[in-house]
This record gives structure tokens, sequence and C-alpha cells, in this order.
């Protein structure tokens, strides 16, 4: 059965950087991409970016261009988000979600999010 | 970017009725439209893909319908696992562009 499974919650400083992974089974790795997802506190879900873990093109929201780098690692079926120059605002759950194209574009199977807390 | 505007942003039900609720694009965006549930400290489920497809395993008292820029998710004789957020999601453009949110209480 296809799972995703996330790193386990992080607590970063404001200006650090903050890296979380997300590893796939039960599915060929390159077969799909990979999008990440956050909610902060009592908010709705934000959407991050895309990453094909075919090829590894990118797609990024532009809230977060410049700042966000979306990687995957075949070897190890592992997806990977990294947030730069964090600030409070970032304190949110992140989740991963596998992408696939059924007409259109959409997130079948989620991660159990990964909470990253940012305060000084 | 394509706002998603949905209604109401939250609604008091009771076991067993019909619900609706409404996502509006800013500007049509076909059919490329998803919607999703999330069950508080849970993460989101895919109900319905490109507007009106139901996903695998999802019951069918969950419909999707509508296209351009309104769509609507139905969800008839609503069950107590139903009382949940629910969003909709765009991927029309190359910048994906969730919904608000509607929460569906119990009365």
């Amino acid at each position: 059965q296809v799972q995703l499974v996330q790193s386990g919650a992080e607590v970063k400083k404001p200006g650090a950087s903050v890296k979380v992974s997300c590893t796939a089974s039960g599915y060929t790795f390159t077969s799909y991409g990979f999008t990440w997802v956050r909610q902060a506190p009592g908010q709705g879900l934000e959407w991050m970016g895309w990453i094909s873990a075919y090829n590894g093109n990118t797609n990024y929201a532009q809230k977060f261009q410049g700042r966000v780098t979306l990687t995957t690692d075949t070897s190890t079926s592992t997806a990977y988000m990294e947030l730069r120059s964090l600030r409070s605002d970032d304190t949110a759950v992140y989740y991963c979600a596998r992408a696939i194209v059924v007409v259109t574009d959409a997130f079948d199977f989620w991660g159990q999010g990964t909470m990253v807390t940012v305060s000084s | 970017d394509i706002q998603m505007t949905q209604s109401p942003s939250s609604l008091s039900a009771s076991v067993g009725d019909r619900v609706t609720i409404t996502c509006r694009a800013s500007q049509s965006i076909s059919s490329y439209l998803n919607w999703y549930q999330q069950n508080q400290g849970k993460a989101p489920k895919l109900l319905i893909y490109a507007a009106s497809s139901l996903q695998s395993g999802v019951p069918s008292r969950f419909s999707g319908s509508g296209s351009g820029t309104d769509f609507t998710l139905t969800i008839s004789n609503l069950q107590p696992e139903d009382f949940a957020t629910y969003y909709c999601l765009q991927t029309y453009s190359s910048q994906w562009t969730f919904g608000q949110g509607t929460k569906v209480e119990i009365k």
C-alpha cells in the first residue's frame, strides 16, 4: 500500500533553515510527483510547490520563490522540502503529498505532516 | 493568481442532511478543480478530482459538479464522519491555489 512517512517535528530560530523529508513506499517512486502544502495553526491549506520525481522539474508558489527548494532522492525514494530564512509566520504543519495526473493534477496520498515551530 | 472563494465559511447540519458547498474561481479554470476533506489534526483526503470524478474509495454520497468558474460539492445523507473542513483546489494555472475552507459542524 502507498505510504508517505515524514520526518519529525522541528524547532528552529528565526533566520535558520529547515529540511523536511518524505519517504515513499508501495509504488514506483519515479512515476509520480510530489507536492508540498502547509497549514499554519488554525488556518487553511497553502500550496508551496511541486516536483517531478521522474526528472526533478519543479514549480514553486511565487510566495516562496527563492526561499524554498524541493528535491528528491530516487535511491531512497525520498522527497525533501527545504525552507530558508525562517520567520515566526512559517510556524505550521508541513505536508507532502503524492501528485498524480488524472485529467487534472491531484494529490491522492498524503504524509502525516511535520510540525515546524519557529521561535526565538 | 487565481483566487478561489468558498461559501459558506462554515455551516451547521444534522446527520442525514444534504449539504452543498460552493467554490468560485476568479477566472475560468475549466474543470481543473479538486475537493479535499480534512478532519481535525489529520492530513487532507482527496474526495473529488476534475470537478466531478469521485476518487477511488470515497463514498458515493459525495459528488461534485461545475465547470468554468462555479463549482459545487454536495454531500447527501450526511454521516457523523463527514463533519470536517472541506477545501477546493484549482490546478488550472501554474500557481495552484486552495479555497479558504468550509467547516461543516454538527447542529
